[in-house]
């Protein structure tokens, strides 16, 4: 069974640039959340996709998006970034069942803006 | 809407004695509770987790987690604490059916020889 996996793992971007980061589910998987972890602070949700549509969205501004795909990997896309957009992303996968369920989180991609 | 509060950003324990990490949270509805790992330049790892059955949870590596509907408390416990439990660990709620996580600001942990 595969795990989940990000890439890039590191990225460096300039203010006002656009980054797009990857993740790929774990197999049998078909839900995938995304998550920002500033330094020393816990995760934060941006937003989670469920069957190629968004499904839920946190406090993040517009120019945070997302896609997912047939085979439920996904993009995160981030317009014109800032500054505070340093921080490690963190892509989770899941599978719905009833009852609720476990998220699996891949290794992060750490994207630094200056 | 949910949160989650873990005092002692740093906790420093002598290796071989107990460890104790709090976490009171704040819902809505009926919570799942998860504690995750998270090692130096590695990913979240699922230690336990609750969903409304057994109060108390063991997890791995001997850790284990009791949770407290009157005192809306998740603490996390290990009898005895090992070298390779330096880590830092997060509370986690989540409440909403779509299995949104609100993870605590964590508990960095440094065992001492």
């Amino acid at each position: 069974e595969t795990g989940v996996t990000q890439s890039p793992t590191h990225l460096i971007k300039t203010r006002g640039q656009q980054v797009t980061l990857r993740c790929s589910s774990q197999s049998g998987h078909n839900t995938v959340s995304w998550y920002q972890q500033a330094l020393g602070q816990g995760p934060q949700f941006i937003f989670q996709y469920y069957r190629e549509e968004e499904n839920g969205r946190g406090n993040f501004p517009p120019r945070f998006s997302g896609l997912q795909f047939p085979n439920y990997s996904s993009e995160l896309n981030v317009n014109a970034l800032e500054l505070d957009d340093s921080a490690l992303y963190l892509c989770a996968s899941s599978s719905r069942t009833s009852g609720g369920y476990e998220q699996y989180f891949g290794p992060g991609t750490r994207l630094t803006v200056t | 809407a949910q949160s989650v509060t873990q005092l002692d950003s740093h906790v420093s324990v002598s290796e071989g004695t107990p460890v104790l990490l709090r976490c009171n949270y704040s819902s809505s509805y009926s919570p799942s509770l998860f504690w995750y790992v998270q090692h130096p330049n590695k990913g979240l790892q699922l230690l336990l987790k609750y969903t409304s059955a057994a109060t108390l949870v063991k997890g791995i590596n001997g850790f284990e987690a009791e949770f407290k509907k009157s005192e809306t408390s998740f603490h996390l416990t290990k009898p005895s604490a090992h070298m390779s439990d330096a880590a830092e660990y997060f509370c986690v709620v989540s409440d909403d059916g779509n299995n949104r996580l609100a993870f605590g600001k964590g508990n960095q942990v440094v065992v001492i020889p």
